[in-house]
């Protein structure tokens, strides 16, 4: 069974610039959420995606949306980047994200911002 | 939010055991996990236990919860130079639409030869 994809693995952007990140679940799973993690603030909860709709959302500014397809497929868009958005970008997948929810972290986007 | 607190580093020597410690502050969390990441990779699911039970036991991995002082630990037996990585610890908050994960700040373990 594939594990969950995301792509790019590696990206490099100027400030003021917007980015697209792109995740693909396991196959079967309807729920995506999305992190990020920074030396200096660890792992921090983005959102959540189920069934194409947003279930649950972070502290993060309105620039971070994302969105899920009707194949559970995520993207994640940060619009006007700062550099403190320099980062590693995880998505993590579950069947349902019901009782013990077993998320499978895909491998993440590494961004950096110049 | 919830608070996850984890010591930053751990060393230990080959075949010996190795614990990682983890304190939470929301009562109500409902599942707690362990997450290990290796270098340039995500999170691995290493295991997880309900909150109902006090101690669940995996192959090397034990993990022992105390839910009245909120404390969670994992404890790697015959540790191995393969399970030098970060260990992350992670309460899941109750409720169905509640599904967020608080993580800690990782306890990096180091496997000496």
């Amino acid at each position: 069974k594939a594990g969950v994809t995301q792509t790019p693995r590696y990206l490099i952007k100027t400030r003021g610039q917007q980015v697209t990140l792109s995740c693909s679940p396991i196959s079967g799973h309807r729920s995506v959420s999305w992190y990020q993690q920074t030396p200096g603030q660890g792992l921090q909860f983005l959102f959540e995606y189920f069934s194409e709709t947003q279930r649950n959302k972070g502290n993060f500014p309105g620039r971070f949306s994302g969105r899920q397809f009707s194949n559970s497929r995520s993207e994640m868009n940060v619009s006007t980047l700062e550099l403190g958005d320099s980062a590693l970008y995880l998505c993590a997948s579950s069947k349902t994200g019901q009782g013990a929810y077993e998320q499978y972290f895909g491998p993440g986007t590494r961004l950096t911002v110049t | 939010g919830e608070d996850v607190e984890q010591s930053l580093f751990l060393s230990v020597r080959e075949g010996d055991s190795s614990v990682i410690n983890c304190t939470y502050t929301d009562s109500s969390s409902t599942y707690l996990y362990w997450y290990k990441q290796e270098p340039g990779a995500g999170l691995q699911l290493l295991t997880y236990i309900f909150s109902n039970m006090d101690m669940k036991q995996d192959q090397r991995l034990t993990v022992l919860l105390n839910k009245k002082d909120k404390h969670l630990s994992l404890r790697i037996a015959d540790t191995q130079t393969g399970d030098s990585a970060i260990y992350f610890c992670a309460p899941k908050s109750r409720g169905y639409n509640f599904n967020k994960f608080y993580f800690g700040s990782g306890t990096k373990l180091n496997v000496k030869p």
